[in-house]
C-alpha cells in the first residue's frame, strides 16, 4: 500500500495563509486528492487530481504538488476551516493520510 | 441533487454478520462506480471496497478480503456491504461514496455506525 503522510495539527489565526502537507511513500503521479471533514460530518471533497478545485469549493483553497510532495492551501484562512484535512492518493488500491487537524487560535 | 443515505448499522457480536445498505438518488445511479470507506472511532479514513457501475468488478482492501461483499442493485440505486466473521477491529462508521474518474470520491453520505461487540 502507497502510505500518505501528513503532520498531525496547526493552529493559525484567521486571515493567515496555511499550508498542509501530505508525502506518498512512492511516487503517485498527480493521482492525489484533498478531502475536508468537519467533526460528525462526512468527508466533502475540495481538490481532486492534485490541483484542480472541486465546483462549489471556495477559490480560497488550492492545490499542488506531483510525485510523492503535495500540498493544500488555504489563503486566507477563516474561521469555518477549522476541521480535519485528509489527502487520498489513487495511484493504486486507495489510500488515506492520517489527517491533519487544523484549529484557529 | 445527489443523496447516499445509509441504513443497517448497529451493535453485533463478534464474529456474527451485517448488511449495510446505501441508498441514493439525484443521480444515475447505474452509471457509477460506487464504493464503502470506513472511518473507525477518532481515526482516519479506510477504504473498503468498490464496485463496478454494472456490478461486473469488485475490489476489496485485504484486510476485508473473504469476508466482506460489495454488491448492487441498480432497479433500485441501492449500493449494499455484506460484512461476515466480524471482528472488534471492523467497529467503524462505515460511508458509501460514488466513486469518481480517477478514484475520487465526490459524494459521500453520511455514515452508519456499526460496533462489534460482546
Amino acid at each position: 500500500d502507497t502510505v500518505l503522510t501528513q503532520s498531525p495539527a496547526l493552529a493559525v489565526s484567521p486571515g493567515e495563509r496555511v499550508t498542509i502537507s501530505c508525502r506518498a511513500s512512492e511516487s503517485v503521479s498527480t493521482l492525489m486528492h484533498w478531502y475536508q471533514q468537519k467533526p460528525g460530518q462526512q468527508p466533502k471533497l475540495l481538490i481532486y487530481l492534485a490541483s484542480h478545485l472541486e465546483s462549489g469549493v471556495p477559490a480560497r483553497f488550492s492545490g499542488s504538488g506531483s510525485g510523492t510532495d503535495f500540498t493544500l492551501t488555504i489563503d486566507p484562512v477563516e474561521a469555518d476551516d477549522t476541521a480535519t484535512y485528509y489527502c487520498q492518493q489513487s495511484w493504486n488500491d486507495p489510500t488515506f493520510g492520517a489527517g491533519t487537524k487544523l484549529e484557529l487560535k | 441533487e445527489v443523496q447516499l443515505v445509509e441504513s443497517g448499522g448497529g451493535l453485533v457480536q463478534p464474529g456474527r454478520s451485517m448488511k449495510l445498505s446505501c441508498a441514493a438518488s439525484g443521480f444515475t445511479f447505474n452509471n457509477y462506480d460506487m464504493a464503502w470507506v470506513c472511518q473507525a472511532p477518532k481515526k482516519g479514513l479506510e477504504w473498503v471496497a468498490t464496485i463496478s457501475y454494472d456490478g461486473s468488478s469488485t475490489y476489496y482492501r485485504d484486510s476485508v478480503k473473504g469476508r466482506f461483499t460489495i454488491s448492487r442493485d441498480n432497479a433500485k440505486s441501492t449500493l449494499y456491504l455484506q460484512m461476515d466473521s466480524l471482528r472488534s477491529e471492523d467497529t467503524a462508521t462505515y460511508y458509501c461514496a460514488r466513486r469518481s474518474p480517477f478514484q475520487v470520491f465526490a459524494y459521500w453520505g453520511q455514515g452508519t455506525l456499526v460496533t462489534v461487540s460482546s
